[in-house]
């Protein structure tokens, strides 16, 4: 079963500008957790954000916790051609459970 | 440190074949988990091994198997494929399960034919 589900499903947006994406989950959670994909690879860590965290930054990444309303999102400030990829939540329930992800398509 | 390898890369087989893929952890790394990812579906899970024992299995039906060995390398395999298979697998280390962040390998794309 899927625990965290992404929204929206796909995103385009200018570079420079920001692009949020979210995750609904349905459990209660130790940590959640982003990764990235590019196109046919694997999943590159992110960033983790624990139950006990409101949030949380990284760079260009920021990401927010709600866990009142089981919600997270992630924010990617300044966009760029190569944040092209697509974007999943991962929530741990005895096991790393992702969503289906966000599609992000940064236009030059 | 050298990262999760998966092999082969890409492998092209036939409906009723048996294929079996192979996941290397970073070295230290005790626990490995499969994940299918397909169009439609997104990353579904498949089965976690620790220490040389299945901790979890996903929601799939008993064709698909897999074990880890001592070294913590771990293969999946599935039998008698189908159309319906044709994934790309993608396999993640971590020190422990669940807990911690996992690094996952380029995955294996398979094609059932």
């Amino acid at each position: 079963s899927q625990q965290g589900e992404e929204d929206p499903q796909a995103l385009s947006i200018q570079e420079g500008e920001n692009a949020t994406m979210n995750c609904s989950y349905k459990t209660s959670i130790n940590n959640l957790q982003w990764y990235r994909q590019n196109s046919g690879r694997g999943l590159v860590h992110l960033i983790l954000i624990r139950s006990n965290e409101r949030e949380k930054h990284s760079g260009r990444l920021r990401v927010t916790l709600d866990t009142s309303k089981k919600s997270s999102s992630l924010l990617i400030t300044a966009s760029r051609a190569a944040d092209t990829a697509s974007y999943f939540c991962a929530t741990e329930d005895d096991k790393i459970i992702f969503g289906k992800g966000t599609r992000l398509h940064i236009l030059p | 440190k050298a990262g999760v390898t998966q092999t082969p890369r890409y492998l092209i087989k036939t409906r009723g074949q048996q294929v079996t893929l192979s996941c290397s952890p970073i070295s230290g790394h005790r626990s490995v988990s499969w994940y299918q990812q397909t169009p439609g579906q997104g990353l579904q899970f498949l089965f976690e091994y620790f220490s040389e024992t299945q901790r979890n299995k996903g929601n799939f039906p008993g064709r698909f198997s897999g074990r880890q060995f001592s070294n913590s390398r771990s293969e999946m395999n599935v039998s008698t494929l189908e159309l319906g298979d044709s994934a790309l697998y993608l396999c993640a280390s971590s020190l422990v399960p669940a807990t911690e962040i996992y690094t996952f390998g380029s995955g294996t794309r398979l094609t059932v034919v």
